[in-house]
């Protein structure tokens, strides 16, 4: 089956860095994408990954390594708006999404 | 950059009654388009995937006669949630794809749909 991993729950301080882990195991890759997900809103999109390596956007970056099957999010001078669910999804071999169940960051002063 | 308009952002329904969203690309032509449900606390369920002119197709356990799918131009997407029961309450999602960008999409505002 397919399956995206990624913690439930990560608490950080405002100002500090925090990074998030996301494994995978999909049928195929065709990309790895970050979005965030305000409670009650919609997910917007954060960073989109094909290759390996790191893709930087401003506060954000992204890291990818396919052998592994592994991506992390991280984020610089955590605000307390970055509080929010961040979620990581795969497209698969079909080009359909797979979605992981996100992690809600928690920002604290 | 693209926006997806989804219509209306929240309604209350009585149990029975049908509610129709709406999703729209407003600044670029979508041929396809993807309905997600999302429970509380849980991840974006992929419904279907709605193709401009064609049958939708559904995920496995989507009921079809249940949500109805309608894709009749390039920019407009609607699902309707027929005969709504109180466990279809329920925040639902819509996504439209533009076949310019390597990013899946662009979500719509998302309505939350409660049923009495």
């Amino acid at each position: 089956g397919q399956n995206i991993d990624q913690p439930t729950e990560m608490t950080a301080t405002e100002g500090a860095i925090v990074q998030i882990n996301c494994t995978y195991q999909t049928s195929g890759f065709n990309g790895l994408f970050w979005y965030q997900q305000h409670a009650g809103e919609a997910p917007t999109f954060l960073s989109y990954n094909v290759l390996d390596g790191l893709e930087e956007k401003g506060r954000f970056s992204s890291f990818l390594s396919r052998s592994k099957g592994y991506s992390y999010l991280l984020l610089k001078e955590l605000q307390m708006k970055d509080s929010a669910s961040y979620l990581c999804a795969v497209k698969d071999s079909n080009y359909q999404l797979i979605w992981g169940a996100g992690t809600k960051l928690i920002i604290k002063p | 950059g693209a926006v997806v308009s989804q219509h209306p952002s929240r309604v209350i329904c009585k149990s029975g009654t049908s509610v129709k969203i709406e999703c729209r690309s407003l600044d670029f032509q979508a041929t396809t388009m993807f309905w997600y449900r999302q429970f509380p606390k849980q991840s974006l369920m992929l419904m279907a995937t709605s193709n401009e002119g064609s049958k939708a197709t559904y995920e496995q356990g989507v009921e079809k006669d249940k949500f109805l799918i309608n894709h009749a131009s390039l920019t407009l997407s609607t699902l309707t949630v027929t005969s709504a029961h109180p466990e279809d309450s329920s925040f639902y999602i819509c996504s439209a794809r533009n076949e310019d960008s390597n990013t899946e999409a662009f979500f719509g505002q998302g309505t939350r749909l409660t049923v009495v």
